[in-house]
């Protein structure tokens, strides 16, 4: 079966701009969780959301935020980009509770 | 937010065993633990997770203290594609993992 689909891949953007990332989950899956990874910080919790309600946040600013789609889909934006944003930006999928999530490719994100 | 404790580096050789320690003295009673990987520049890739019993996959072998506050993750023979960095993880209600900095794997021919 097709795997969590994360796109694009690769995007360059310039500090103030906003952005809109994509996530596709395994097919029947319900929960979709984001990531944040830079070489200082590792891999940080974002937001998770389970049938289209955001169940989970991290401790990000508000800059970041999410939504969940009927069809499960996911998008996470990021407003008024800072240089610190810089990442890989991944994302997860999942049956539900206690259950293993499957991640995707990643969207590397770079801020100029 | 759950912690886990684990060593920062091992090396294992090629065909061998790789043991790999994990300390979750937090954990709570309905609390899961989880073994992730990652490989450079990919997603986690999952590997096994557990309860209280011990659990065998495809993949690994792990195995939970009757306390539950410490566990092991057993790759029964390494190859050289096993070589990543592997987290260890508890969670509970909802699905919200919390990485440490896990521990990089070097497998040697």
């Amino acid at each position: 079966k097709a795997g969590v689909t994360q796109t694009p891949r690769y995007l360059i953007k310039t500090r103030g701009q906003q952005v809109t990332l994509s996530c596709s989950p395994i097919s029947g899956h319900r929960s979709v969780s984001w990531y944040q990874q830079t070489p200082g910080q590792g891999l940080q919790f974002l937001f998770e959301y389970f049938s289209e309600t955001q169940r989970n946040k991290g401790n990000f600013p508000g800059r970041f935020s999410g939504r969940q789609f009927s069809n499960s889909r996911s998008e996470m934006n990021v407003s008024t980009l800072e240089l610190g944003d810089s990442a890989l930006y991944l994302c997860a999928s999942s049956r539900g509770t206690s259950t293993e999530a499957f991640f995707g490719q990643g969207t590397r994100l770079t801020v100029v | 937010d759950a912690k886990t404790t684990q060593p920062p580096s091992m090396d294992c050789a090629e065909g061998r065993a790789a043991n790999l320690p994990c300390n979750h003295s937090t954990i709570s009673g309905n609390e899961y633990v989880y073994w992730y990987r990652q490989i450079h520049s990919q997603g986690p890739q999952y590997i096994i997770h557990g309860l209280k019993n011990n659990e065998t996959n495809e993949m690994a072998s792990l195995i939970i203290t009757e306390d539950r506050k410490s566990s092991t993750l057993i790759l029964p023979h390494a190859t050289l594609r096993d070589t990543a960095v592997y987290y260890c993880i508890f969670t509970g209600a909802g699905d919200k993992l919390i990485f440490g900095t896990g521990t990089r794997l070097q497998v040697f021919p």
